[in-house]
């Protein structure tokens, strides 16, 4: 079946804009992750969902990181008044079930370049 | 911050030859999981090891898990120029994974 598919896969913003960033996870996924990766850096976790439930927000560097799933299936992570330290590549990860030994199925990613 | 730290940064071999490269992490585990990442694109699951399983094999990989030194490594026997990505451990130590830096690998054909 198809895999976690995400959109843009690249986006430009000018310092000060609103992105929005979606991830379409495999169907019937239960747990969904964001996790942003600088350049030459492994993922950095974000944020967690089990079906609309966002269980762990932990990871979001500030207030202007927002996500939802609102259905839970379909996710969205949308940074406000984007600055140049936020271009990274955003990752979204979906795996079945959510327990310690399930593995992470991931997006390509969207890389984002403010400007 | 990331839980784990790969060693090396970076390895170059010739394609035939077996690659290896060490992570080591901080805290307690219930699980770690090598993944591998192609230039510009998601990462993908390679293997998993149990914390109380010491070691691990699966087709051409060698995963080793010593928990006293908090640390793991993941051989490659017989390189492929098609194996040149990066590799990344993640540690599973409640239901979040901690991916480390990476070892970026190149395998010359």
């Amino acid at each position: 079946g198809a895999g976690v598919s995400q959109s843009p896969r690249y986006k430009v913003a000018k310092r000060g804009q609103d992105v929005a960033l979606r991830c379409d996870p495999i169907s019937g996924h239960v747990s969904l992750f964001w996790y942003q990766q600088a350049l030459g850096q492994g993922p950095e976790f974000l944020t967690y969902f089990q079906n609309e439930a966002q269980l762990d927000k932990s990871g979001l560097p500030s207030d202007r990181f927002f996500a939802e799933r609102p259905e839970g299936s379909v996710s969205t992570l949308k940074i406000q008044r984007t600055q140049q330290e936020d271009s990274a590549v955003y990752l979204c990860a979906s795996s079945f079930f959510q327990g310690r030994e399930e593995t992470q199925y991931f997006g390509p990613g969207t890389r984002l370049l403010v400007l | 911050s990331q839980q784990g730290e790969e060693d090396p940064q970076a390895l170059s071999i010739q394609e035939g030859e077996n690659a290896t490269m060490n992570c080591s992490y901080k805290t307690s585990i219930n699980n770690l999981q090598w993944y591998r990442q192609n230039s510009g694109r998601g990462l993908v699951h390679l293997i998993l090891i149990r914390s109380n399983e010491r070691e691990k094999h699966s087709g051409r990989l060698r995963v080793t898990l010593d928990t006293s030194k908090k640390s793991s490594s993941l051989l490659i026997t017989a390189s492929r120029a098609a194996d040149t990505a990066s590799y990344f451990c993640a540690t599973v130590p409640g239901n979040q994974f901690y991916f480390g830096t990476g070892t970026s690998l190149t395998v010359i054909p």
